[in-house]
């Protein structure tokens, strides 16, 4: 089993509609957890930490559940430009390294 | 700042030929990191380093050496790539929780 599992999609959605990205993490003494976004053939880039309470950040929102090991990413009101891929990131108990997920990949739609 | 930067962009190497693959980071960050991402396995890390003269393992270290002899520089050495080496190698560097990466070198061995 991987540890951090992502369905690879693609989703495709229309501008405008609200999409959610789902993430699993087998390492129960994980510590911290984000969501990076990457464009197509292009370096990642941090998107958002994702908090114990649940954190938003305008039109993105990310909550954690450590008790089911997974983490989401909402986005609503899509635009054209959210279009790439989104890896979910878990910090193990080792704190130097990070765990990268397979990515989801969203095609926005006009 | 030019932030993370990679040497060479692109590189075509044959089965048994050696080759050094250079980040440098401008940001004074302690911890750098290499990763290779291929098509449906994410990122994974092969060594990182947590402060200039030192190194350490990550996930798939095999057939990679790493030097980190500059605060600036983390080199990554391939002494005699295999096709399975083929993939696109990312650096980066972190500052906190945040990893910054470079734009990432594609390397094809036939």
């Amino acid at each position: 089993r991987k540890e951090v599992e992502q369905d690879p999609g693609p989703f495709n959605v229309p501008e405008g509609a609200t999409v959610a990205f789902n993430c699993t993490y087998s390492n129960s003494a994980s510590q911290s957890f984000f969501w990076y976004r990457q464009d197509c053939r292009k370096e990642p880039k941090l998107l958002m930490s994702v908090y114990s309470s649940g954190n938003e950040d305008g039109r993105f929102t990310a909550q954690l559940n450590r008790a089911s090991q997974y983490i989401s990413l909402l986005i609503r009101d899509s635009k054209l430009s959210d279009s790439a891929t989104y890896l979910c990131v878990v910090n193990g108990n080792a704190g130097n390294m990070l765990t990268f997920g397979g990515g989801t990949r969203l095609m926005v739609k006009p | 700042n030019a932030g993370v930067t990679q040497t060479p962009k692109f590189r075509v190497l044959k089965t048994g030929q050696s080759m050094t693959l250079l980040c440098a980071q401008d940001m004074n960050h302690e911890y750098m990191y290499w990763y290779r991402q291929d098509p449906g396995m994410g990122l994974r890390l092969i060594h990182y380093s947590v402060g200039e003269g030192t190194t350490a393992k990550g996930e798939v270290p095999d057939g990679y050496n790493v030097s980190r002899l500059k605060k600036q520089n983390f080199l990554l050495g391939l002494e005699s790539a295999a096709p399975s080496q083929t993939s696109v190698y990312f650096c980066a560097s972190r500052l906190w929780e945040t990893q910054y990466f470079g734009p990432g070198t594609r390397l094809l061995v036939l």
